[in-house]
């Protein structure tokens, strides 16, 4: 079975403050897909990344950056020096090889980033 | 290029009525979900149409069928409804694959919020 856990419910972080979210998964396949996304108060989930289980290459965009670690099954998603327009939940996903288009997701974590 | 729209935006029905739903995705999209996100069981799969046929279902009951029509858009029916199907249902549109190359990252619709009475 496939699963996804975020241990981290809630986050608050005063503006400026580095934060890391985590996000640990479960699966038996050795091709599979990791996601995160954001989830505004408004309620529209905007994807923010996609990594194949092959590719454990870091990834940097912006304030965003992604490390993936295989060895521990972990996906986690560090933002530098968090803005107040960060503050939304942010959910860690999984496709599997044979899942189709079927998006696993954590619980997903409360990122609260105050003045 | 449009996102993925979704109406209505909500709707409150009561129990035992049905209720379509209805989503359009990102143009050239030929790939579809649903999932419904609830604060006790969070994001959940609902089911995937491509081409006009399901491909993936998650598990619910059958009350929660879908279709796609031959323009990608997608309607997702619930019949019978119960107090527990009131929800954030969301849509996501996917590319799927092109040139032999997958991509399956999906983007979703603003969502419709279903109130059961």
């Amino acid at each position: 079975a496939q699963k996804v856990t975020q241990a981290q419910t809630e986050i608050s972080v005063v503006e400026k403050e580095d934060v890391t979210l985590d996000c640990v998964y479960e699966t038996r396949d050795t091709t599979y897909y990791l996601f995160w996304y954001k989830q505004p108060p408004s309620g529209e989930l905007v994807f923010l990344i996609r990594r194949n289980s092959f590719d454990e290459q870091n990834e940097i965009s912006g304030r965003y950056s992604w490390n993936f670690q295989k060895s521990t099954s972990s996906f986690n998603f560090t933002i530098t020096a968090s803005q107040v327009v960060d503050s939304a939940v942010y959910f860690c996903a999984l496709i599997f090889t044979g899942g189709g288009n079927k998006l696993t997701f954590g619980t997903g974590t409360q990122l609260k980033v105050e003045l | 290029k449009a996102g993925v729209t979704q109406t209505p935006r909500y709707l409150i029905k009561t129990r035992g009525q049905q209720v379509t739903l209805s989503c359009s995705p990102i143009s050239g999209h030929r790939s579809v979900s649903w999932y419904q996100q609830t604060p006790g069981q969070g994001l959940q799969f609902l089911f995937e149409y491509f081409s006009e046929t399901q491909r993936n279902k998650g598990n619910f009951p059958g009350r929660f069928s879908g279709r796609q029509f031959s323009n990608s858009r997608s309607e997702m029916n619930v019949s019978t409804l119960e107090l527990g199907d009131s929800a954030l249902y969301l849509c996501a549109s996917s590319l799927r694959t092109s040139g032999g190359r997958l991509y399956n990252e999906q983007f979703f619709g603003p969502g419709t919020r279903l109130t059961v009475l």
